[in-house]
């Protein structure tokens, strides 16, 4: 089956800007997670949705951060007034948690975020 | 603070070697998860270890993990080209967060 798919596959933005980036979940996965990838590191968790709501965003690093996930399949990370220290690879990943003890995530093939 | 330490962060070996990377975490977690990643590209899941003595293999790729140790090895058999990429190490938590470690850039030269 599909994957999770992830728009736009880059996005250049300037300072001050505000962006979206939007994730689809593989069908039937009901956990979302949002990670940020900055060059040369590991993905850093921003924050996971179980359903609609957001269950866990302690990864957030800040309130410009926000994301949505209203019918509990696509999200949106929003991000507001974007920074340079924003430039990053946003990776989005689900995994199906209900019925099953690991936690395996399958990623999508990212957002690339560059803010000049 | 959860910390997921992989060695080395970066290796070149030639193909034919055996060579292995080492994943150390502090956590308690007894679920391991074990990452690829080409250049440019996403995150392919490659392993999932489960509990104490886990060993699961795909081709030339081995993995164990050690949860009293609190250490996980990926070891590369017989090293084609086609392994060259990352490879990240990951632990649960806390709550439903993977903690991935800084990854292993590996090259394999002829």
């Amino acid at each position: 089956g599909a994957g999770v798919s992830q728009t736009p596959s880059n996005k250049v933005t300037e300072k001050g800007k505000y962006v979206e980036l939007r994730c689809d979940p593989i069908s039937g996965h009901t956990a979302l997670y949002w990670y940020r990838q900055s060059l040369g590191q590991g993905p850093e968790f921003l924050i996971y949705f179980q359903g609609t709501g957001a269950a866990d965003d302690s990864g957030l690093p800040n309130d410009r951060f926000f994301a949505v996930r209203p019918e509990g399949s696509v999200s949106t990370l929003k991000i507001q007034r974007t920074e340079r220290g924003d430039s990053a690879v946003y990776l989005c990943a689900s995994s199906r948690l209900a019925g099953v003890s690991y936690n395996e995530q399958f990623f999508g093939p990212g957002t690339r975020l560059t803010v000049l | 603070e959860l910390k997921v330490e992989q060695n080395p962060l970066f290796l070149s070996m030639q193909e034919g070697k055996n060579y292995t990377i080492y994943c150390n975490y502090s956590t308690t977690s007894d679920r391991l998860y074990w990452y690829r990643q080409d250049p440019g590209k996403s995150l392919e899941s490659l392993f999932v270890l489960l509990s104490n003595g886990a060993v699961k293999q795909e081709g030339r790729l081995m993995a164990s993990l050690d949860t009293k140790a609190r250490l996980s090895t990926l070891h590369i058999t017989a090293a084609v080209h086609d392994l060259s990429a990352t490879y990240f190490c990951a632990v649960d938590g806390p709550g439903y967060a993977l903690n991935f470690g800084k990854g292993t850039s590996l090259l394999v030269t002829p």
